[in-house]
């Protein structure tokens, strides 16, 4: 069985520090990982994910996740955040065809 | 590229009634998935189409079902409408399973 769990229900963090949205899974075989990101009153946007290759994965709005297969970890990480990077962010993995979600992480970016 | 695109976005409806909520799918994508999403339980799957066959179901009663028609559009129908019910529910498609989900923006569904 699969699991995803985000450790931290809300990451603050001030516009232009870097920002890590951390991510650990538990899965059987190798992992497909994504993240998604939803901002308030909407579906979720697709971010980036890790299907296989380069443990670093580079993604849409400037943010990339480190694939870290010892540590079982996809973290999530921006060098320098935005304001408008407040949102709810979701990892999520795959494995055979079922998508299992995280409980997500509020990422509040403070001026 | 028109997204995935879910009719209606807002619904107000009372306990005991039923409600059918659609979606249209990007073009050319055969699967259709439906999550339900609440503040205290996340984004819960409810099942995937494909091809007009459900390969997937979550852990939902049966007063949850759906269907998917010959142009991949999706409808999902909740019937005999409970309070918990009220969530958002998010419809997502994608080309094949080897691909990520592009997700809709969701009816936000309230039960009074």
């Amino acid at each position: 069985a699969q699991s995803v769990a985000q450790p931290e229900d809300q990451v603050n963090v001030a516009e232009g520090n870097p920002l890590t949205v951390k991510c650990t899974y538990s899965v059987s075989g190798n992992p497909y990982l994504f993240w998604y990101v939803q901002y308030p009153n909407r579906g979720l946007q697709f971010l980036l994910k890790y299907i296989t290759g380069d443990n670093l994965v580079k993604g849409s709005y400037g943010f990339e996740a480190e694939f870290n297969k010892s540590q079982t970890s996809f973290h999530l990480k921006k060098p320098s955040a935005l304001v408008s990077d407040s949102a709810l962010y979701f990892c999520a993995v795959r494995e055979n065809q079922n998508f299992v979600f995280g409980p997500g992480t509020r990422l509040s970016v403070l001026p | 590229k028109a997204g995935v695109t879910q009719t209606p976005r807002y619904l107000i409806k009372t306990r005991g009634q039923q409600v059918t909520l659609s979606c249209s799918p990007i073009s050319g994508h055969r699967s259709v998935s439906w999550y339900q999403q609440t503040p205290g339980q996340g984004l819960q799957f409810l099942f995937e189409y494909f091809s007009e066959t459900q390969r997937n179901k979550g852990n939902f009663p049966g007063r949850f079902s759906g269907r998917q028609f010959s142009n991949s559009r999706s409808e999902m129908n909740v019937s005999t409408l409970e309070l918990g019910d009220s969530a958002l529910y998010l419809c997502a498609s994608r080309l094949d399973s080897s691909y990520g989900y592009t997700f809709g923006s969701g009816t936000r569904l309230t039960v009074v």
